[in-house]
């Protein structure tokens, strides 16, 4: 069964403390691993894809790395509107020809000014 | 409109109702898809619709009945729900080219509440 566990559970850091969240997985046939990120009362909103260990792709201060059973999201010099939940999931082949997502709980991202 | 819109954003109902959730799409995508989000625990897939026809239904009970009439258009229709489907109802659209490689996209969800 495919499992992803994303940790901290939640994360309190100071604005400017770099710091870095972690998915880990265990998936059969990994297609992608997706990064979202999740606003009080909203949708998850896409961050990256990352598709073969040892990939990374950035966007302002978020960086997304990519082993064969982990992924970390690097935030470098944190703001306080960095604040939210990420999510991470991971795409494999679920048989019939179909491929779904599998997400993890999420870490709760807390930046203080 | 752009992106993923979901109505009503928040709905409340008793166990008896009746109601719809609609999703519509903008993205010129050809499938869509249902997932519940609970407090603690992560997005769960309901339902998946490729080019309009149902791909996966991942053992959901049957007060909860999908319809989706053209690729842009997905409902949600509920019937005697419980107090444990009270949640927040996500829909998402992707292009699906048939090799696993896509990105879904999400709209803001309808949160329900089952009195």
């Amino acid at each position: 069964e495919d499992q992803v566990t994303q940790s901290p559970e939640a994360l309190r850091l100071q604005e400017g403390e770099s710091s870095s969240l972690n998915c880990s997985y265990t998936v059969s046939g990994l297609r992608g691993l997706f990064w979202y990120r999740q606003d009080p009362g909203k949708g998850p909103e896409f961050l990256f894809t990352l598709y073969s260990a040892g990939e990374e792709k950035e966007k302002e201060r978020l960086k997304a790395t990519l082993t064969k059973k982990e992924s970390f999201l690097h935030i470098t010099a944190p703001k306080p509107e960095d604040s939210a939940t990420y999510l991470c999931a991971v795409q494999a082949y679920s048989g019939a020809g179909s491929y779904q997502l599998t997400f993890g709980k999420g870490t709760k991202l807390s930046v203080i000014p | 409109e752009t992106g993923v819109t979901q109505t009503p954003r928040h709905l409340v109902m008793g166990m008896t109702n009746k109601k719809s959730l609609k999703c519509e799409q903008h993205l010129g995508h050809n499938a869509m898809y249902w997932y519940k989000q609970s407090a603690k625990k992560p997005l769960e897939l309901m339902f998946v619709y490729n080019f309009k026809e149902q791909t996966e239904n991942n053992s959901v009970p049957s007060r909860f009945s999908p319809e989706c009439p053209n690729s842009s258009h997905l409902f949600l229709h509920l019937h005697t729900l419980q107090p444990e489907d009270s949640a927040l109802y996500l829909c998402a659209s992707s292009q699906d080219e048939g090799q696993g490689f896509w990105t879904q996209h999400f709209g803001d969800g309808t949160r329900l509440s089952i009195l």
